[in-house]
């Protein structure tokens, strides 16, 4: 069976202080990682998309990166307004029939 | 601002009733997705539609139904409540199905069975 494990369940950051989300994976055959960033009282919003291991991308203190079993989503110097949670969501080719499975997030907090 | 439209924002109702959520995708879209999230399950796929036709379903229980119009937008019907269906139900559309399409959310109805 298809699985997103997302660790830690929250993290607490001060302001200027750089860490890393994981997501570890478990998919038939993966045709794409999904990183997305959710407000309270909002839908996702779409970050970054990932194909293949070696894969990085990045968005302002953003950086996420693609291994074979799993991706971490790296915050650089975070600031408040980068207090959300994180999602993460994979793709494949199996018995997802082609949709979506999400983790259940990172929730970051980021003091000043 | 995903360009999502969802309504209503909330909703409040007792077991047993029915509601209809509903949903308008972004301009050009043609796929529609729904979505619900709960605290202890995370967001789980329901169904998806495709310019109208039915693509593919998730965990979506028998007393749920969706559909999609001619003009794209698509309603998400939920019937019999019970307490535990109370949650967040998003809407996403894309422009094709696949990885080169992201999906975009809507900003959810909150749905309280009471």
């Amino acid at each position: 069976e298809d699985q997103v494990t997302q660790s830690p369940e929250a993290l607490r950051l001060q302001e200027g202080e750089s860490s890393s989300l994981n997501c570890s994976y478990t998919v038939s055959g993966l045709r794409g990682l999904f990183w997305y960033r959710q407000d309270p009282g909002k839908g996702p919003e779409f970050l970054f998309t990932l194909y293949s291991a070696g894969e990085e991308k990045e968005k302002e203190r953003l950086k996420a990166t693609l291994t074979k079993k799993e991706s971490f989503l790296h915050i650089t110097a975070p600031k408040p307004e980068d207090s959300a949670t994180y999602l993460c969501a994979v793709l494949d080719y199996g018995g997802s029939q082609g949709n979506l499975i999400f983790g259940k997030g990172t929730k970051l907090s980021v003091k000043p | 601002d995903s360009g999502v439209t969802q309504t209503p924002k909330h909703l409040i109702t007792a077991t047993g009733q029915r509601v209809t959520l509903r949903c308008s995708p972004r301009s050009g879209d043609l796929s529609v997705y729904w979505y619900q999230q709960s605290l202890d399950q995370g967001l789980q796929f329901l169904i998806q539609y495709y310019n109208g036709e039915e693509r593919a379903k998730g965990n979506i229980l028998e007393r749920f139904s969706a559909q999609q119009f001619p003009d794209l937008h698509s309603e998400l019907n939920l019937s019999s409540l019970e307490l535990g269906d109370s949650a967040l139900y998003f809407c996403a559309s894309s422009e094709i199905q696949g990885p080169n399409s992201p999906l975009h959310f809507g900003n959810g109805t909150r749905l309280t069975v009471t």
